[in-house]
């Protein structure tokens, strides 16, 4: 199947913990993004990435960290320094060749996080 | 910088009603225009989208048509159903086309 995978789909902090949410996708999109969002809000972004081994800060980047060592993989961290980490996240990605982009994002099915 | 506005819910109809989200615009250049619909505990899913001014995006009933004059790319529904019920969120990129810029979502419930 192609598409965007997120795992896992509940998770659950204690508070002090750092946690790793997981996207993967087959789609052989060269951009990926993470996004937060918080009930009756729209959706916020964190960081981007649009080739692999770089990344950029979105909007709300302070408390989450991420890598892309792989072009299909773009793991998020929530670092115990996000002072409200509980929301719903959702991951996106983005198809680019040859500095051509498409401008559609396509999304994962989400992780909610929730600090106990 | 560039945003969307979207017309606040809930929005509550019986089926069969007309629906009409309002989104309005403020961007730089002409980008392309989405619609993105949310179920609950799910992901966002493309609803329609309009590249260019004048050009109505349309799929599974809805359509929305671009129009520059007005800055708007309202979602209309002739006829909405029970499994219509979702959130809407108008979208579009930035013009960099590193980000998209999101409503606020607005939340339709449909009853029987």
């Amino acid at each position: 199947d192609g598409g965007i995978t997120q795992s896992p789909k509940y998770l659950f902090r204690k508070e002090g913990q750092n946690v790793t949410l997981s996207c993967e996708q087959n789609l052989n999109h060269d951009a990926m993004y993470w996004y937060r969002q918080d009930p009756g809000q729209g959706l916020r972004l964190i960081y981007y990435s649009q080739i692999v081994n770089d990344f950029q800060k979105g909007d709300i980047a302070e408390g989450y960290s991420v890598s892309r060592e792989k072009k299909e993989s773009f793991p998020l961290t929530v670092t115990s320094a996000q002072k409200n980490p509980t929301a719903f996240y959702l991951c996106a990605t983005r198809r680019g060749a040859a500095g051509e982009w498409t401008d559609t994002q396509y999304f994962g099915p989400g992780t909610r996080l929730t600090v106990l | 910088g560039d945003s969307v506005t979207q017309m606040e819910g809930p929005v509550t109809l019986s089926e069969e009603a007309f629906l009409t989200i309002n989104c309005t615009y403020t961007a730089t250049g002409y980008p392309s225009l989405f619609w993105y619909v949310q179920y609950p505990g799910e992901g966002l899913q493309l609803l329609l989208k309009a590249t260019k001014a004048d050009d109505k995006g349309s799929n599974k009933g809805f359509e929305a048509t671009y129009r520059k004059e007005t800055t708007s790319f309202h979602l209309e529904k002739g006829s909405v159903q029970v499994s219509d019920s979702a959130v809407y969120f108008c979208a579009l990129p930035s013009n960099t086309g590193n980000q998209f810029y999101f409503g606020t979502g607005t939340s339709l419930t449909v009853i029987p």
